[in-house]
């Protein structure tokens, strides 16, 4: 799987938008880009995905360049519930597809 | 979203003895499940893929006598740790992908293991 980069850690206000960068400049054009989000000792949720076209869902929007070599994640309106680690991933869109994890970025967002 | 879940949330045992997690797809099918292991403030390790009817396949490093998986139907997977060691100690995550929906990857809540 592709390599993602990441910043390790990011601060938020709450009620503002957190945007939340991710590198993948090896993906291949069959990689789609997932981003899930781990609070404390709990598993990871899922958010969002996409593969070329801007996508947006209940919880973020998801823009991805259009080299695809990077993305952001958009959180709109962040709250306190939203502090935890995200970690964006590169993977087939296949049933097998293994998700590979790298470091995430640590989003705490403040009062 | 689809529901994956994690049974024992928490399990404490005594070194030598064996442990064995269960995870679930509740509201769909999965031919492949996924194990990972993470350590305290440390990212999620992958350890093996599972798969439904034949042999699991575990990552570079992972023993497989170690970390027996069994994937005998379509919506369960388990993971036992045998002869477990206090370096055992972790939080095992399992993880199954919807080809329903997207092929979506849920993940389980997690177990905790202590091995005294």
């Amino acid at each position: 799987d592709a390599k993602t980069t990441q910043p390790t850690s990011m601060d938020c206000a709450e009620g503002r938008a957190a945007n939340l960068p991710c590198n993948h400049s090896t993906i291949s054009g069959n990689e789609y880009v997932y981003w899930y989000r781990q609070i404390h000792s709990q598993g990871p949720q899922y958010i969002i995905h996409g593969l070329k076209n801007n996508e947006t869902n209940e919880m973020a929007s998801l823009i991805i360049t259009e080299d695809r070599k990077s993305s952001t994640l958009i959180l709109p309106h962040a709250t306190l519930r939203d502090t935890a680690v995200y970690y964006c991933i590169v993977r087939v869109n296949t049933n097998a597809g293994k998700s590979t994890f790298g470091d995430g970025t640590t989003l705490t967002v403040k009062p | 979203g689809a529901v994956v879940s994690q049974h024992p949330s928490w399990v404490i045992c005594k070194s030598g003895t064996s442990v064995k997690i269960e995870c679930r797809s509740l509201d769909f099918q999965a031919t492949t499940m996924f194990w990972y292991r993470q350590f305290p403030k440390k990212s999620l390790m992958l350890m093996a893929t599972s798969n439904e009817g034949s042999k699991a396949t575990y990552e570079q490093g992972v023993e497989k006598d170690k970390f027996l998986i069994n994937h005998a139907s379509l919506t369960l997977s388990t993971l036992t740790v045998t002869s477990a060691h206090p370096e055992d100690s972790s939080f095992y995550i399992c993880s199954a992908t919807n080809s329903g929906a997207k092929n979506i990857q849920y993940f389980g809540a997690g177990t905790r293991l202590s091995v005294l």
